[in-house]
């Protein structure tokens, strides 16, 4: 089955410049999206069709896309942005399913 | 405003049934995709699948493919996740969450546009133990 892969951990300084990566090899045919979760909270939509950003979202958030990676980058980040952050896409087997990636926890201190 | 409530948390028994309803208010119920997400305790998120309220039509994950049943009732702006043959490991959040994807038909196969699940549910607890 189609599988999106993420570093398990980033972590950075407030302020400093955070990426998260997301590899899975349908991506240059497929959008990524992105979502952020805080601790015991629902996901968030911060990043859609590789890189537009929903309304409400900072524009410190943003991504973008590349043959067989998508990257999510938090510049500047803030230590409110700390969470767990999970790419999704959908196979490019013709069947549409979503697929999550294991998620990448952001540290930021 | 646009929310989605679903119903309270379950506690079943191994080889039961759970049914966790999905209640949509705030927009056109039948205008976007309803998926299903569940997160075990600790875990990732886990995609289990989606149900176009309109039509009724259906795409589940390969894992869960004769073990969940999704449905709707439009009447009420409701969807239904229904988990079957319940087993410890499926104890787990379930959310729903919608989707705006726009099908345009193609003469091979037809184009699908995403545009992200943007509304989330609060989450119901499955606790699956004997």
């Amino acid at each position: 089955s189609y599988e999106l892969t993420q570093p398990p951990s980033v972590s950075v300084s407030p302020g400093q410049t955070a990426r998260i990566t997301c590899s899975g090899d349908a991506l240059p045919k497929k959008y990524a999206y992105w979502y952020q979760q805080k601790s015991g909270q629902a996901p968030v939509l911060v990043i859609y069709e590789d890189s537009k950003r929903p309304s409400g979202i900072p524009e410190r958030f943003s991504g973008s896309s590349s043959g067989t990676m998508a990257t999510l980058t938090i510049s500047g980040a803030q230590v409110e942005d700390e969470a767990d952050y999970y790419c999704y896409s959908t196979d490019s087997s013709g069947n549409h399913r979503g697929v999550f990636g294991g998620g990448t926890k952001l540290t930021v201190l | 405003q646009v929310q989605l409530v679903q119903s309270g948390a379950e506690v079943k028994k191994p080889g039961a049934s759970v049914k966790v309803s999905c209640k949509a208010s705030g927009y056109t119920f039948t205008g976007y995709y309803m998926h299903w997400v569940r997160q075990a305790p600790g875990q990732g998120l886990e995609w289990m699948g989606w149900i176009n309220p309109n039509s009724g039509g259906t795409n589940y994950a390969q894992k869960f493919q004769g073990w969940v049943t999704m449905t709707r009732d439009t009447s009420i702006s409701t969807a239904y996740m229904e988990l079957s043959r319940l087993r410890s490991d499926d104890t787990a959040v379930y959310y729903c969450a919608r989707e705006s994807i726009v099908v345009v038909p193609a003469a091979i196969e037809d184009y699908y546009y995403y545009y992200g699940m943007d509304v989330w549910g609060q989450g119901t607890t499955v606790t699956v133990s004997s």
